[in-house]
């Protein structure tokens, strides 16, 4: 199957600071890749659509300027935390859709202290 | 948002038992999919079943999928410890080959040695 590779797989920063996510298709091309946050018990909520050479589409209640989402190739997408807070800490993952089937990175769990 | 509902949201079961878990989704979809994850970790693809599709098997797996009700059930068989986890269903919904993959709920499933 395909591959998805996400990068770092954990992250520890310090409130205020900037945190960038990588999530890449290692074998295939993505003009679409999903990201997704998870708190801890509950399900994996949509944030937002990642467009290769466009902008990214926001799910309602995600906050665009807070969560920076860029996916200049066809392989690469990032997401950016902004000014990371306590509450943004959470499992963050991102998939790549290839011949209608998803594929997941392995997820980035991100704790602000 | 989330498409789907999962029920039932904790399952407790003795090895051996089967287990059953229900998925209901609310639009019309390309394929349904299930996924397993461990506490704290990645999602673990588990078996993908299209629309035109009933029934699909897979080791100790059974999906079933009836479009009609727009649910879905995913069946464990012979349960070992092993499977404890939470288990989701997963849909994309029918518009373009690469729509958003939206999660149900979920179900958590513990296998008491």
């Amino acid at each position: 199957g395909a591959v998805v590779s996400q990068h770092p797989s954990w992250v520890i920063c310090k409130s205020g600071t900037s945190v960038k996510i990588e999530c890449r298709s290692l074998d295939f091309q993505a003009t679409t890749m999903f990201w997704y946050r998870q708190f801890p018990k509950q399900s994996l909520m949509l944030m937002a659509t990642s467009n290769e050479g466009s902008k990214a589409t926001y799910e309602q209640g995600v906050e665009k300027d807070k969560f920076l989402i860029n996916h200049a190739s066809l392989t690469l997408s990032t997401l950016t935390v902004t000014s990371a807070h306590p509450e943004d800490s959470s499992f963050y993952i991102c998939s790549a859709p290839r011949n209608t089937e998803a594929f997941f990175g392995q997820g980035t769990r991100l704790t602000v202290v | 948002s989330q498409q789907g509902e999962e029920d039932p949201q904790a399952l407790s079961i003795q090895e051996g038992e089967n287990a059953t878990m229900n998925c209901s989704y609310k639009t019309s979809i390309n394929n349904l999919q299930w996924y397993r994850q461990n506490s704290g970790r990645g999602l673990v693809h588990l078996i993908l079943i299209r629309s035109n599709e009933r029934e699909k098997h897979s080791g100790r797996l059974r999906v079933t999928l009836d479009t009609s009700k727009k649910s879905s059930s995913l069946l464990i068989t012979a349960s070992r410890a092993a499977d404890t986890a939470s288990y989701f269903c997963a849909t994309d919904a029918r518009k373009t080959s690469y729509d958003k993959v939206i999660f149900g709920p979920g179900t958590s499933l513990s296998v008491i040695p």
